[in-house]
């Protein structure tokens, strides 16, 4: 099956500078990417997604780039602000979109 | 658009008894729900895929007798957590499938189950 692999585990950073957040996958057959945002004790929101036909896509502060060949995307988030603390998930469908296999999350720190 | 409502939000239950959780799609059909179980900290554990009218897809590992999923319409499943024990105790989330964007998942606000 899919497996998703998400780096870093934990990111700090300034209020103002960049976020990179790394994800691989090994299915080659997985074609959509979406990326979740989660606040603590909250569910889980769609802040971007990418299909496979697509090597990047942009939404404001927030970009996703796709690697088919080397089977990794990465989320990238400009001009950071203390509300985009939370944790972020990457993860991959395949068998035809039927399922979502997560990352393990990435717990984001914007500091003022 | 694409909302998707769970009740209870909370539960606190006896070891033994049963607990079902309500899943809805509140403004589009979803032909496919999900329901995952998240542990403080961790990601989202798949446990079953859900479409309407047929039986639940379990992942390996989950029990289809000890979570009994139904998705009787298109707006709504449910999640029944049978005999329930301390081990079971969880964040539980549904997500539906169906709306503008095919492929999007869109989530419930979880049910935090505590079994004593």
């Amino acid at each position: 099956g899919e497996n998703v692999e998400q780096h870093p585990s934990t990111l700090s950073v300034q209020e103002g500078d960049s976020a990179v957040i790394k994800c691989t996958y090994s299915d080659s057959a997985s074609n959509y990417f979406p990326w979740y945002k989660q606040e603590l004790g909250k569910r889980p929101q769609l802040i971007i997604d990418i299909r496979s036909n697509v090597g990047e896509k942009k939404d404001q502060r927030i970009a996703v780039t796709l690697n088919k060949t080397a089977k990794h995307f990465s989320l990238h988030i400009t001009e950071t602000q203390p509300e985009d603390s939370a944790v972020y998930f990457c993860a991959a469908a395949s068998r035809g979109y039927s399922t979502l296999t997560f990352g393990k999350g990435t717990m984001l720190l914007v500091s003022p | 658009g694409a909302v998707v409502s769970q009740h209870p939000s909370r539960v606190i239950c006896k070891s033994g008894t049963s607990v079902k959780i309500e899943c809805r799609s509140l403004d589009f059909q979803a032909t496919t729900m999900f329901w995952y179980r998240q542990f403080p900290k961790q990601s989202l554990m798949l446990m079953a895929t859900s479409n309407e009218g047929s039986k639940a897809t379990y992942e390996q590992g989950v029990e289809k007798d000890k979570f009994l999923i139904n998705h009787a319409s298109l707006t709504l499943s449910t999640l029944t957590v049978t005999s329930a024990h301390p081990e079971d105790s969880s964040f539980y989330i549904c997500s539906a499938r169906g709306g503008l964007v095919w492929e999007t998942q869109y989530f419930g606000p979880g049910t935090r189950l505590l079994v004593l």
